[in-house]
């Protein structure tokens, strides 16, 4: 058990519409990063907070959007989703920034 | 442009004998190197490291090995054994704090029995 937590394990949605992945880091974390993996593109970084701030941005798609709260928690919200957005969505934590990253066990998210 | 290049998708070796992944990179402002594992069903776990300042490190059975002119690390696990079956990803890293970590699309290694 890494200690990082995502919710949902699964998610089963239609093109269109809009969904919010949960991540709650290890205790202690600062850093929260997001990453997608679709079938042979291996992880895709999309984006990275430190203590509630945005830190880096790969390529996350402008429907796409993220934050870190003040208890560090952070969400990832996708919306008008496409089939092309159907992947698998890690979460990662770390005690600063580019550290050892920590990963949740993902998000499965299949959009139909 | 992958900056983080695995370029074997596969990979199988006879439990017992040495496992070889290879990396190469692109961006010479990489300075920290990591490998992860990962099993199905599961999120990725870190395995071992390297900071550019070394060229080699070891942690039993996992040794990462770097290469700075030739823009290139590898992993060695001897002997393998079946448990090692897994996808391995070659991530790496710049030590400015606005730098990402940036994967490759990983090995799937089988031990074989």
């Amino acid at each position: 058990d890494s200690g990082v937590t995502q919710t949902p394990k699964h998610l089963i949605t239609a093109t269109g519409q809009r969904v919010t992945l949960r991540c709650s880091p290890r205790s202690g974390d600062l850093s929260v990063y997001w990453y997608q993996q679709s079938l042979d593109q291996g992880l895709q970084f999309l984006i990275q907070y430190y203590n509630g701030e945005e830190r880096a941005k790969g390529n996350i798609l402008e429907r796409f959007s993220a934050q870190q709260f003040p208890d560090l928690h952070s969400e990832l919200n996708l919306s008008s989703l496409e089939l092309g957005d159907s992947a698998l969505y890690f979460c990662a934590s770390s005690t600063g920034v580019n550290e050892k990253l920590f990963f949740g066990s993902g998000t499965q998210l299949s959009v139909l | 442009d992958q900056q983080v290049k695995q370029n074997s998708p596969s990979l199988s070796v006879q439990e017992g004998r040495i496992s070889i992944l290879n990396c190469d990179y692109t961006n010479s402002m990489f300075d920290y190197f990591l490998w992860y594992k990962k099993y199905p069903a599961e999120g990725p776990t870190f395995l071992i490291s390297i900071s550019s300042i070394k060229d080699k490190n070891e942690d039993g059975r996992f040794t990462v090995f770097l290469n700075k002119s030739a823009k290139h690390l590898s992993l060695h696990i001897v002997p393998s054994q079946p448990g090692d079956s897994a996808v391995y990803f070659c991530a790496a890293s710049g030590m400015n704090r606005d730098d990402k970590i940036i994967f490759g699309k990983g090995t799937r290694l089988h031990i074989l029995p």
